[in-house]
């Protein structure tokens, strides 16, 4: 069995300090684990995606996420946040690509 | 780019109505999903498909049904709506690889009345 927790309904962070989003999940299998980013009445983007590689992955704009098996979390982080990355965040894991499992969502608020 | 169509943005339908959701993509890809969003559910998936004529329930089949007659179309049936299948839909592919990227459509908003 598959699930995903998002740990944060809601993240607040000012402007230019670091971003932390987090995420635990379970999986009977050797987990894929991906993060989209869905901006207000936008579709869903990619962010990054670990797939049994390099366990510390880099995405699109700044964002890395950390797979760390021993603590079952894949959580999301940003050195700076920038205004534009005020969205809704969704941690994803899926084991053998038939079926994705989503978190609940993390609504990332960055403040001026 | 790949592309995923959902034929409508916005519907309204009244309850008791059949309602058709339909889903194109054009890259060939084996693998599509419907999903329903709802706020602090994040989203679920309500069926999925990984050939023509193939298709699996997901978490949440019940008042829907699906329909994949050609690879490039995923249909969703709602038999016959009811007031708390409004929701956003959204539609997904990909294809059967080692390390797949999902393609979303943009999500169709259906309200029932």
């Amino acid at each position: 069995a598959q699930s995903v927790t998002q740990l944060d309904s809601h993240v607040s962070v000012s402007e230019g300090t670091p971003v932390l989003l987090r995420c635990n999940y379970s999986s009977s299998y050797s987990p894929s684990l991906f993060w989209y980013v869905q901006h207000p009445n936008k579709g869903l983007q990619l962010l990054l995606k670990y797939t049994s590689a390099a366990t510390l992955v880099k995405g699109i704009n700044g964002f890395e996420a950390e797979f760390k098996k021993s603590e079952t979390s894949f959580h999301l982080t940003k050195p700076s946040a920038h205004m534009s990355d005020a969205a809704e965040y969704f941690c994803v894991v899926s084991s053998n690509f038939n079926k994705f499992y989503f978190g609940s969502g993390t609504k990332l608020n960055v403040k001026p | 780019d790949v592309k995923v169509t959902q034929s409508s943005r916005y519907l309204v339908k009244r309850t008791g109505e059949k309602v058709f959701l339909e889903c194109v993509q054009d890259m060939d890809h084996e693998n599509m999903f419907w999903y329903r969003q709802d706020p602090g559910l994040g989203l679920r998936l309500i069926y999925f498909s990984y050939d023509v004529k193939m298709k699996e329930k997901g978490d949440i089949p019940e008042g829907y049904s699906v329909s994949r007659e050609k690879k490039e179309r995923f249909s969703l049936i709602l038999e016959s709506a009811s007031t708390n299948q409004t929701s956003m839909y959204l539609c997904a592919s990909l294809p059967r690889t080692a390390s797949p990227k999902a393609f979303f459509g943009q999500g169709t908003r259906l309200t029932v009345v």
